[in-house]
Parts: structure tokens; C-alpha cells; sequence
């Protein structure tokens, strides 16, 4: 299984929007509401934004949104802080009942 | 208020044993799946594996099948990550996680444990 393909980094200034992809294939993405997205800040355990494409857990402001066109899924952060500056990760079911993660996506408020 | 507790940090030589472990609580352990995730130096998070602790029933990554063995005591609401003959390439932050979300999707982490394996 190879990991989901989201890009290396984006970038963005305070009060912008920007949005981090992440692809996969029938298998993952393309064939299950499952993607849920993840932040993480160097050297701490990851926090879920994101969950079934496009749900927010209890606590996540509504400036992050979700959503999955094909075998794309997609993060949106509207209203851009610098305390979004972090790393971001896609998770996708996959049809081996496992799961699998994105190779990470750095983002930098400028 | 659910609580994933790791064990320490460890430091082993190539070729030696090692079993980690996360300690649960708050929520009922045996009827929620929980596994593993694995972070490289550096690099992405890795899908490990799952368990349900109820019957022990495990999920494994193709990628880590047969490398390494989750296993539950559901006595002591905690479950565990081992090696039997670690390699360099097994150094890395270690996370256990409660699956919360359909798909068994993660959604409490605990504070991860750092591998260190080296001679």
C-alpha cells in the first residue's frame, strides 16, 4: 500500500484561504466517506480537524472544512492564523480494512 | 475524559526485544478498537495496526504484518506494541490511538514513545 499523495507544503497569509489535497485510488479515497484529516505540531501526538470527509469534531473552529470529489479528498482553512502553521495529514479506509495516511502536508502562515 | 498513557522512552540494541505499552481509561477499553501508529524521524505517520481488546482481534498494516505483535490485557485496560528483534530502522515516535470515527479512524492519541534503536 502506498501512502496517500497530498503536497509537500502550501502556504498562505493571515485571513487567506488555502486548501491541501489529498489523492488516493478506488481502493481508498474514491470508495469510501472515510477520510478524515489530521494536525500535528512538531514533536506532539496528531489532533483530528476532520472526520467522514467532511465533519468537525466538538472544539475544531468551523474555518476548517472538508470535502471529496472522485478519489481527491480536500482540507480548507478559511480565515487563515498563525497558529495554523503545522503539519497536516489525510487518512483514508482502505478496502483492506486497514487504514492509510498521506505523506503530510507542511503549512506555512506567512 | 478518555486518557492514553504510554510508557517511556526506550533505548536497545539492534537484534534485542522490546514491548511498549499505552494504559487507557476513561471509556470502556474492551469494546473500542485501538492500535498504533508509527512516525520515522522526520517523516509521516504510518498506519500500524488495530486490536479489539475484547476478542483480540487485530488488523494489521501489509506494511508491518509479521514485523511486529498488538496485543491487549483487558485486565489492566492497556495494550501493547512489540518487537522480537529490533533494527535500526524500527527507531521512531510510537502513538497509540482510540479508533472514534467510522473507518477506524483515530480519534484520541496518546503522548507517543520514542524508540530509540542503535549499537
Amino acid at each position: 500500500q502506498s501512502a496517500l499523495t497530498q503536497p509537500a507544503s502550501v502556504s498562505g497569509s493571515p485571513g487567506q484561504s488555502i486548501t491541501i489535497s489529498c489523492t488516493g485510488t478506488s481502493s481508498d479515497v474514491g470508495g469510501y466517506n472515510y477520510v478524515s484529516w489530521y494536525q500535528q505540531y512538531p514533536g506532539k501526538a496528531p489532533k483530528v480537524m476532520i472526520f467522514d470527509v467532511n465533519n468537525r469534531p466538538s472544539g475544531v473552529p468551523n474555518r476548517f472544512s472538508g470535502s471529496k470529489s472522485g478519489n481527491t479528498a480536500s482540507l480548507t482553512i478559511s480565515g487563515l492564523q498563525p497558529e495554523d502553521e503545522a503539519e497536516y495529514y489525510c487518512s483514508s479506509y482502505t478496502t483492506s480494512h486497514t487504514r492509510l495516511f498521506g505523506g503530510g502536508t507542511k503549512l506555512t502562515v506567512l | 475524559e478518555v486518557q492514553l498513557v504510554q510508557s517511556g522512552g526506550e533505548v536497545k540494541k539492534p537484534g534485542e526485544s522490546l514491548k511498549i505499552s499505552c494504559k487507557a481509561s476513561g471509556y470502556t477499553f474492551t469494546t473500542e478498537w485501538i492500535g498504533w501508529v508509527r512516525q520515522m524521524p522526520g517523516k509521516g505517520l504510518e498506519w500500524m495496526g488495530i486490536i479489539f481488546p475484547s476478542d483480540s482481534d487485530t488488523k494489521y498494516s501489509p506494511s508491518f504484518q509479521g514485523q511486529v505483535t498488538i496485543s491487549a490485557d483487558k485486565s489492566i485496560s492497556t495494550v501493547y506494541l512489540q518487537w522480537s528483534s529490533l533494527k535500526a530502522s524500527d527507531t521512531a515516535l510510537y502513538f497509540c490511538a482510540r479508533v472514534k470515527y467510522s473507518g477506524y479512524a483515530f480519534g484520541d492519541w496518546g503522548q507517543g514513545t520514542l524508540v530509540t534503536v542503535s549499537s
